[in-house]
């Protein structure tokens, strides 16, 4: 079955770029059938959805992320990718990517293992 | 935009029901989800759509919703069910994904 697994730097400087890459096992990211996101979970505290990426590239980011994030997708590779810009201390969270399903009705029904990024110098 | 409220924590004792509730706007449009969440863990879903289990999930959770609220409903608590539990739902643009702010389950 289809299984995401993130990827990237664990710590990440203030005021830099923070990159994450899911890779998608056993599936595609085309088609109509899915969102992509990435969420996130700062320690201790609850989740935070972040944005997706769509079927032919379209994006949607959380209003308080937007002029911050950006997130894309390499269909060739089965991947898609999260950068978060200017990153301070409060960006520090356990990031995941998940697939939303979109059939009717909108759930997460796969999720990435979560990777820890920490923001500090 | 808009949230979704959920109580900080709840407690049932081994074999109880107990209903855990979410409430947002957003929920007179959309179903709610549910997650459940063990320390160290991802979430994992649990309901969806309209009272759906996903394959595995036990029978003892099912979901209901009226107006503004969803509940999550856990009929014969078990010692297994003691994690944290989030709703979410897309958001009243329809574009953006909203989450609850997660109610911990004690299970006594």
């Amino acid at each position: 079955q289809v299984q995401l697994q993130e990827s990237g730097p664990g710590l990440v400087k203030p005021s830099e770029t923070l990159s994450l890459t899911c890779t998608v096992s056993d599936g595609s990211v085309t088609g109509s059938d899915y969102f992509w996101s990435w969420i996130r979970q700062t320690p201790g505290k609850g989740l935070q959805w972040i944005g997706y990426v769509y079927y032919g590239g379209s994006t949607s980011y959380n209003p308080s992320l937007k002029s911050r994030v950006s997130i894309s997708v390499d269909s060739s590779k089965r991947q898609f990718s999260l950068t978060l810009r200017s990153v301070t201390a409060a960006d520090t969270a356990i990031y995941y990517c998940a697939r939303e399903v979109s059939s009717g009705w909108y759930y997460f029904d796969r999720w990435g293992q979560g990777t820890l990024v920490t923001v500090s110098s | 935009s808009s949230e979704l409220t959920q109580g900080p924590a709840v407690s049932v004792a081994l074999g109880q029901t107990v209903r855990i509730t979410c409430q947002g706007d957003s929920l007179r449009r959309y179903y709610a989800n549910w997650y459940q969440q063990k320390p160290g863990q991802a979430p994992l879903l649990v309901i969806y759509g309209r009272n759906k289990r996903p394959s595995g999930i036990p029978d003892r959770f099912s979901g209901s919703g009226s107006g503004n609220t969803a509940s999550l409903t856990i009929t014969g608590a078990q010692a297994e069910d003691e994690a944290d539990y989030y709703c979410s739902s897309r958001d009243t643009t329809d574009d953006h994904v909203v989450f609850g702010g997660g109610t911990i389950l004690t299970v006594l």
